[in-house]
Protein backbone atom coordinates (compact mmCIF):
# COMPACT_ATOMS: atom_id res chain seq x y z
CA UNK A 1 0.00 0.00 0.00
CA UNK A 2 0.94 3.47 0.02
CA UNK A 3 1.87 5.87 2.76
CA UNK A 4 3.84 8.91 2.87
CA UNK A 5 5.72 10.62 5.70
CA UNK A 6 6.81 13.56 6.33
CA UNK A 7 8.09 15.43 9.52
CA UNK A 8 5.41 18.59 10.24
CA UNK A 9 7.35 21.92 10.47
CA UNK A 10 11.13 23.11 9.85
CA UNK A 11 12.49 26.45 10.88
CA UNK A 12 15.69 27.73 9.32
CA UNK A 13 17.60 31.18 8.68
CA UNK A 14 18.00 33.01 5.98
CA UNK A 15 20.36 31.87 3.61
CA UNK A 16 20.84 28.88 5.45
CA UNK A 17 19.96 25.41 3.66
CA UNK A 18 16.77 23.64 4.44
CA UNK A 19 16.57 20.10 3.88
CA UNK A 20 12.71 18.45 4.39
CA UNK A 21 12.54 14.84 4.48
CA UNK A 22 10.02 12.34 3.02
CA UNK A 23 9.86 8.46 3.75
CA UNK A 24 7.42 6.37 1.74
CA UNK A 25 6.42 2.37 1.59
CA UNK A 26 5.47 1.65 -1.99
CA UNK A 27 8.19 0.36 -3.23
CA UNK A 28 6.74 0.07 -6.92
CA UNK A 29 6.84 3.63 -6.96
CA UNK A 30 7.35 5.32 -10.61
CA UNK A 31 7.83 8.87 -9.82
CA UNK A 32 8.24 11.14 -6.72
CA UNK A 33 7.05 14.75 -6.49
CA UNK A 34 7.73 17.87 -4.36
CA UNK A 35 5.21 20.23 -4.32
CA UNK A 36 5.18 23.82 -2.42
CA UNK A 37 1.68 25.54 -1.12
CA UNK A 38 1.52 29.03 -0.26
CA UNK A 39 -1.28 30.25 1.67
CA UNK A 40 -4.81 30.09 -0.21
CA UNK A 41 -3.06 28.57 -3.35
CA UNK A 42 -2.67 25.37 -5.46
CA UNK A 43 0.06 23.25 -5.33
CA UNK A 44 3.06 24.36 -7.73
CA UNK A 45 5.26 21.27 -8.74
CA UNK A 46 9.05 22.00 -7.50
CA UNK A 47 10.97 18.76 -8.90
CA UNK A 48 10.29 15.34 -9.57
CA UNK A 49 12.43 12.26 -9.62
CA UNK A 50 12.44 9.01 -11.42
CA UNK A 51 12.96 6.40 -8.96
CA UNK A 52 15.57 4.58 -10.79
CA UNK A 53 17.49 8.21 -10.05
CA UNK A 54 19.78 9.63 -6.78
CA UNK A 55 19.53 12.66 -7.41
CA UNK A 56 18.60 15.63 -9.12
CA UNK A 57 19.57 18.81 -9.16
CA UNK A 58 17.99 21.90 -10.36
CA UNK A 59 18.98 25.16 -9.77
CA UNK A 60 18.59 26.07 -5.96
CA UNK A 61 17.02 22.36 -5.21
CA UNK A 62 18.42 19.03 -4.74
CA UNK A 63 16.66 16.09 -4.66
CA UNK A 64 17.85 12.96 -3.11
CA UNK A 65 16.60 9.51 -3.27
CA UNK A 66 17.55 6.23 -1.44
CA UNK A 67 15.78 3.55 -3.35
CA UNK A 68 16.68 1.05 -0.05
CA UNK A 69 15.33 3.27 2.28
CA UNK A 70 12.75 4.47 0.61
CA UNK A 71 14.04 8.00 1.92
CA UNK A 72 13.73 10.85 0.16
CA UNK A 73 15.40 14.64 0.81
CA UNK A 74 14.70 18.12 -0.71
CA UNK A 75 17.05 20.07 -0.20
CA UNK A 76 16.72 24.19 -0.60
CA UNK A 77 20.12 25.86 -1.22
CA UNK A 78 19.97 29.73 0.07
CA UNK A 79 16.99 29.86 1.83
CA UNK A 80 14.83 32.98 1.10
CA UNK A 81 11.81 34.79 2.83
CA UNK A 82 9.98 33.58 -0.88
CA UNK A 83 10.43 29.51 0.30
CA UNK A 84 8.07 30.09 3.49
CA UNK A 85 5.74 27.34 2.69
CA UNK A 86 4.40 24.41 3.01
CA UNK A 87 6.31 21.49 0.68
CA UNK A 88 4.35 18.36 0.09
CA UNK A 89 5.91 15.41 -1.07
CA UNK A 90 4.39 12.36 -3.29
CA UNK A 91 4.76 9.62 -4.97
CA UNK A 92 3.00 8.20 -7.89
CA UNK A 93 2.31 4.44 -8.62
CA UNK A 94 0.95 2.66 -11.76
CA UNK A 95 -2.77 3.65 -10.73
CA UNK A 96 -3.04 7.18 -11.91
CA UNK A 97 -2.95 8.69 -8.53
CA UNK A 98 -0.38 10.30 -6.36
CA UNK A 99 0.12 9.86 -3.00
CA UNK A 100 0.55 12.81 -0.43
CA UNK A 101 2.18 13.36 2.83
CA UNK A 102 1.19 15.53 5.49
CA UNK A 103 2.97 18.63 4.34
CA UNK A 104 5.90 20.41 6.15
CA UNK A 105 5.90 24.04 7.05
CA UNK A 106 8.71 25.63 6.24
CA UNK A 107 9.39 29.09 8.73
CA UNK A 108 12.25 31.32 6.96
CA UNK A 109 13.18 33.20 10.03
CA UNK A 110 15.67 36.88 9.39
CA UNK B 1 0.86 28.37 -22.43
CA UNK B 2 -2.00 28.62 -20.14
CA UNK B 3 -2.45 26.43 -16.32
CA UNK B 4 -4.82 24.26 -15.37
CA UNK B 5 -8.00 26.44 -14.60
CA UNK B 6 -10.73 25.60 -12.03
CA UNK B 7 -14.00 27.79 -11.99
CA UNK B 8 -15.46 28.75 -9.49
CA UNK B 9 -12.51 29.46 -7.31
CA UNK B 10 -14.95 30.10 -3.64
CA UNK B 11 -18.48 28.54 -3.60
CA UNK B 12 -20.98 28.69 -0.49
CA UNK B 13 -23.38 26.18 -0.09
CA UNK B 14 -25.76 24.66 2.38
CA UNK B 15 -26.15 20.99 3.38
CA UNK B 16 -28.25 19.02 0.87
CA UNK B 17 -27.59 20.72 -1.87
CA UNK B 18 -25.22 19.64 -5.15
CA UNK B 19 -22.52 21.42 -6.28
CA UNK B 20 -20.28 21.28 -9.67
CA UNK B 21 -17.09 22.42 -10.29
CA UNK B 22 -14.80 22.78 -13.41
CA UNK B 23 -11.51 22.36 -14.35
CA UNK B 24 -9.73 23.01 -17.77
CA UNK B 25 -6.41 21.00 -18.31
CA UNK B 26 -3.42 22.11 -19.85
CA UNK B 27 -3.73 22.83 -23.38
CA UNK B 28 -2.66 19.41 -24.64
CA UNK B 29 -2.90 17.08 -21.41
CA UNK B 30 -5.35 13.98 -21.43
CA UNK B 31 -5.41 13.46 -17.92
CA UNK B 32 -7.20 15.41 -15.42
CA UNK B 33 -7.03 13.95 -11.65
CA UNK B 34 -8.93 15.51 -8.41
CA UNK B 35 -7.91 15.96 -4.93
CA UNK B 36 -9.17 17.14 -1.80
CA UNK B 37 -7.46 18.63 0.71
CA UNK B 38 -8.81 19.57 4.60
CA UNK B 39 -6.68 20.23 7.52
CA UNK B 40 -7.66 17.01 8.63
CA UNK B 41 -7.25 14.27 6.45
CA UNK B 42 -4.88 16.11 3.80
CA UNK B 43 -4.36 15.78 0.25
CA UNK B 44 -6.99 12.80 -0.92
CA UNK B 45 -7.13 11.22 -4.27
CA UNK B 46 -10.96 11.33 -5.82
CA UNK B 47 -10.48 10.18 -9.26
CA UNK B 48 -8.59 10.77 -12.68
CA UNK B 49 -9.49 10.46 -16.25
CA UNK B 50 -8.07 10.13 -19.54
CA UNK B 51 -9.97 10.30 -23.08
CA UNK B 52 -13.37 10.33 -21.09
CA UNK B 53 -12.51 7.24 -18.92
CA UNK B 54 -12.32 6.71 -15.28
CA UNK B 55 -8.89 4.92 -14.60
CA UNK B 56 -9.28 4.81 -10.76
CA UNK B 57 -11.63 6.25 -8.05
CA UNK B 58 -10.30 7.14 -4.12
CA UNK B 59 -12.16 5.97 -1.34
CA UNK B 60 -15.09 8.70 -1.66
CA UNK B 61 -18.65 7.77 -0.76
CA UNK B 62 -21.16 7.51 -4.02
CA UNK B 63 -21.89 10.94 -3.64
CA UNK B 64 -18.74 12.10 -5.56
CA UNK B 65 -18.93 11.79 -9.13
CA UNK B 66 -17.27 13.43 -12.44
CA UNK B 67 -16.58 12.80 -15.75
CA UNK B 68 -14.06 13.93 -18.59
CA UNK B 69 -15.37 15.62 -22.10
CA UNK B 70 -13.93 14.81 -25.36
CA UNK B 71 -11.90 18.11 -24.88
CA UNK B 72 -10.16 17.07 -21.89
CA UNK B 73 -12.06 19.26 -19.45
CA UNK B 74 -13.66 17.50 -16.70
CA UNK B 75 -16.54 18.18 -13.80
CA UNK B 76 -16.99 16.58 -10.15
CA UNK B 77 -20.21 16.92 -9.13
CA UNK B 78 -21.10 16.42 -4.96
CA UNK B 79 -24.54 15.45 -3.99
CA UNK B 80 -26.51 15.60 -0.92
CA UNK B 81 -23.67 18.03 0.44
CA UNK B 82 -22.15 17.60 4.07
CA UNK B 83 -20.61 20.10 6.52
CA UNK B 84 -17.74 17.64 6.04
CA UNK B 85 -17.43 18.22 2.34
CA UNK B 86 -16.09 21.66 3.19
CA UNK B 87 -12.64 21.36 1.67
CA UNK B 88 -10.13 22.59 -1.21
CA UNK B 89 -10.86 21.06 -4.32
CA UNK B 90 -7.64 20.69 -6.54
CA UNK B 91 -7.81 19.55 -10.23
CA UNK B 92 -4.65 18.31 -11.92
CA UNK B 93 -3.55 17.86 -15.56
CA UNK B 94 -0.93 16.31 -17.01
CA UNK B 95 -0.01 14.93 -20.74
CA UNK B 96 -0.85 11.21 -20.60
CA UNK B 97 0.30 9.34 -17.47
CA UNK B 98 1.14 10.42 -14.24
CA UNK B 99 4.00 12.23 -15.44
CA UNK B 100 4.69 15.69 -13.70
CA UNK B 101 1.04 16.58 -12.82
CA UNK B 102 0.84 20.45 -12.71
CA UNK B 103 -2.54 22.04 -10.47
CA UNK B 104 -4.90 24.11 -10.84
CA UNK B 105 -5.74 27.01 -7.61
CA UNK B 106 -8.23 25.22 -6.73
CA UNK B 107 -12.18 25.46 -6.18
CA UNK B 108 -12.65 26.57 -2.49
CA UNK B 109 -15.95 24.94 -1.02
CA UNK B 110 -17.78 25.62 2.14
CA UNK B 111 -20.63 24.08 3.02
CA UNK B 112 -22.89 25.88 5.68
Amino acid sequence: GEDVEQSLFLSVREGDSSVINCTYTDSSSTYLYWYKQEPGAGLQLLTYIFSNMDMKQDQRLTVLLNKKDKHLSLRIADTQTGDSAIYFCAESTNDYKLSFGAGTTVTVRA
Amino acid sequence: KAGVTQTPRYLIKTRGQQVTLSCSPISGHRSVSWYQQTPGQGLQFLFEYFSETQRNKGNFPGRFSGRQFSNSRSEMNVSTLELGDSALYLCASSLTTLRSPFFGPGTRLTVL
